[in-house]
């Protein structure tokens, strides 16, 4: 199956702080989303992005899609505790179905 | 609150033993899907059901079947458990088939087979 490539794979991090990470893969995507997803939850939409080089924000977040259609980056400003969580890239290859990363998990410390 | 709802949350199996999850939705989505998600290799989708009447396999089907039931239903089945499946298991719902408007997941089921 498709393969996307998300990193880095855990990050421990100072309340305040900024944190950046990214999805790659070989294929190209027509839609990029962010998803959060919380302890014993299921992941929850944070942004969609849907054409190359689009720049999305949700309040702290922002998220780009990537100009060669095969990447996608997502950026926390001033982070908090409740960013705690894992965060999953999703590509859309074809009109019906979305290939998941494999998951950031984000450790804020207060 | 409106949103998909799975049960049980948790279940332990024994090897052999077969079992349903269920997964209902009240936001009137044609489009349904069932994904596993084991640690470092993020969500993978079992089956879907683009409307309701139909279903298709995913990418990893061996050892699951699946039930449309109606609109509001997607049931997921294991004949004969098997460790392998130890996992966590999540619905989800989408609009249309294929929307880029992403998906609305349950809160899960863990499941364990001994």
């Amino acid at each position: 199956g498709q393969q996307l490539n998300q990193s880095p794979q855990s990050m421990f991090i100072q309340e305040g702080e900024d944190v950046s990470m990214n999805c790659t893969s070989s294929s190209i995507f027509n839609t990029w989303l962010w998803y959060k997803q919380d302890p014993g939850e299921g992941p929850v939409l944070l942004i969609a992005l849907y054409k190359a080089g689009e720049l999305t924000s949700n309040g702290r977040l922002t998220a780009q899609f990537g100009i060669t259609r095969k990447d996608s980056f997502l950026n926390i400003s001033a982070s908090i505790p409740s960013d705690v969580g894992i965060y999953f890239c999703a590509g859309q290859l074809n009109f019906n179905k979305f290939y998941f990363g494999s998951g950031t998990k984000l450790n804020v410390k207060p | 609150n409106a949103g998909v709802t799975q049960t049980p949350k948790f279940q332990v199996l024994k090897t052999g033993q077969s079992m349903t999850l269920q997964c209902a939705q009240d936001m009137n989505h044609n489009s349904m899907y069932w994904y596993r998600q084991d640690p470092g290799m993020g969500l993978r989708l079992i089956y879907y059901s683009a409307s309701e009447g139909t279903t298709d396999k995913g990418e990893v089907p061996n050892g699951y079947n699946v039930s449309r039931l109606n609109k509001r239903e997607f049931s997921l089945r294991l004949e004969s458990a098997a460790p392998s499946q130890t996992s966590v298991y999540f619905c989800a719902s989408s609009g249309t088939f294929g929307t880029s408007y992403g998906y609305t997941f349950g809160s899960g089921t863990r499941l364990t087979v001994v």
